[in-house]
Formats: C-alpha cells, sequence, structure tokens
C-alpha cells in the first residue's frame, strides 16, 4: 500500500542551528513532492515544491532535496529561529491523480 | 481578503443531524479541494473539483458525505446523519488552473471548519 512518513513526531533544536526534517514514501512515483507548514488551528501554508526531476530546490532560509532512488526527501531550514516553530507537512501527487496525499507532519519547535 | 474562506468556522452539532458547510475560494482559481484533518494526522483528501465538475472522491469517503460546486465558484460539503467519528477539521483548497503560471501546483487552504459531533 502506499505510505507517506514522517519520521519525526516532533522535533526540538536550538536556535540558530539548521533543522532537518524527513519524508519517506513507498510505493508511489510522485509527479512533485510539496512541504507546508502548518500553525495550530489554520489550514496549511505552501512553502515549496521539487518535481521528480529535480534534486534540489532553495527559497530564502529553506532548502528541499529530493530523490526518487530513496524514495525521500529532506526538508532544511538554516540559521532556525523561534518563529519556524510549527508542524511542518510533507505531500505527495502520485502521477494520474489530481490527489495530494499528505503525511502525519514533523511538529518542530525552535528554543531561544 | 482575497484567500479562501470557509463557514462556519466552528460548528457543533449532535449525533445524526446533517450539517453544510461552504467554501469560497481565490476567485481566479478552478480547481477546489475538500480535506479532513483530525488531530496529529495530516489533511485527508475527500474530493477534487475542476470548475464545476467533481473529478475524483476518496474511495474512503462515505455516501453520507456528498460536495457540489454548482457554478464552478463556491463549494459546498453536506455530510448526512453525523457520527461522533465524523468530528474534524474539514479544509478547503483551491489552486489556480493555468498550466505553466508561477503558482500552478500551489494550493492555498481555507482556515477550515472544526466540527463537534456529540
Amino acid at each position: 500500500s502506499q505510505k507517506i512518513e514522517q519520521n519525526s513526531e516532533a522535533l526540538n533544536i536550538q536556535e540558530g542551528k539548521t533543522a532537518t526534517l524527513t519524508c519517506n514514501y513507498t510505493n508511489y512515483s510522485p509527479a512533485y513532492l510539496q512541504w507546508y507548514r502548518q500553525d495550530p488551528g489554520r489550514g496549511p501554508v505552501f512553502l515549496l515544491l521539487i518535481r521528480e526531476n529535480e534534486k534540489e530546490k532553495r527559497k530564502e532560509r529553506l532548502k528541499v532535496t529530493f530523490d526518487t532512488t530513496l524514495k525521500q526527501s529532506l526538508f532544511h531550514i538554516t540559521a532556525s529561529q523561534p518563529a519556524d516553530s510549527a508542524t511542518y507537512l510533507c505531500a505527495l501527487r502520485g502521477a494520474g491523480s489530481y490527489q495530494l496525499t499528505f503525511g502525519k507532519g514533523t511538529k518542530l519547535s525552535v528554543i531561544p | 481578503d482575497t484567500g479562501v474562506s470557509q463557514n462556519p468556522r466552528h460548528k457543533i452539532t449532535k449525533r445524526g443531524q446533517n450539517v453544510t458547510f461552504r467554501c469560497d475560494p481565490i476567485s481566479e482559481h478552478n480547481r477546489l479541494y475538500w480535506y479532513r484533518q483530525t488531530l496529529g494526522q495530516g489533511p485527508e483528501f475527500l474530493t477534487y473539483f475542476q470548475n464545476e465538475a467533481q473529478l475524483e472522491k476518496s474511495r474512503l469517503l462515505s455516501d453520507r458525505f456528498s460536495a457540489e460546486r454548482p457554478k464552478g465558484s463556491f463549494s459546498t460539503l453536506e455530510i448526512q446523519r453525523t457520527e461522533q467519528g465524523d468530528s474534524a477539521m474539514y479544509l478547503c483548497a483551491s489552486r489556480e488552473g493555468l498550466a505553466g503560471g508561477p503558482n500552478y501546483n500551489e494550493q492555498f487552504f481555507g482556515p477550515g471548519t472544526r466540527l463537534t459531533v456529540l
């Protein structure tokens, strides 16, 4: 069966360090993978999209990598700040489907 | 505010009642999605519209759930004979339909409707 796993339910890091979040998937051939941020009581907010033929994408302090051989995406936040504390969700759209499937998310806490 | 809006924001109902939620997408977006999210889980896909056509429904979606988008603008999600297990946040998202646009695959989410079934 198809699975998306975000390995850590929670991650605590010190302010200024780089946070690395992991998303693994099985039995998908994704057209692309997305990362979203969700704050409590709010809808998710889009951050980055990376396509199956791309290895890396950057946006300001954010970086996403995508390894279709390992079936894994890594999401990095450099120089992390307390304001980065939130739940981060990865999501896949499989080829031939309109459906976006989300992982459970990783709750990141950046400690001052 | 030109974002996605959802009404009501909160709904408390008794088991067995019917409820209806409304979603108003970003005006130029022709694609609309409904999701359900429970505590500690990611959003779970329910259904997808392109204009007024419902093109995909989750196989897990009970026949008590129905969604419409009659004029290709706002959408409604109805749950009949609610059960306690229907308690969740119901999220709506929209995205633009013009392939190749800068935000083509980005989904814009509304604030959600939190349903509590007693």
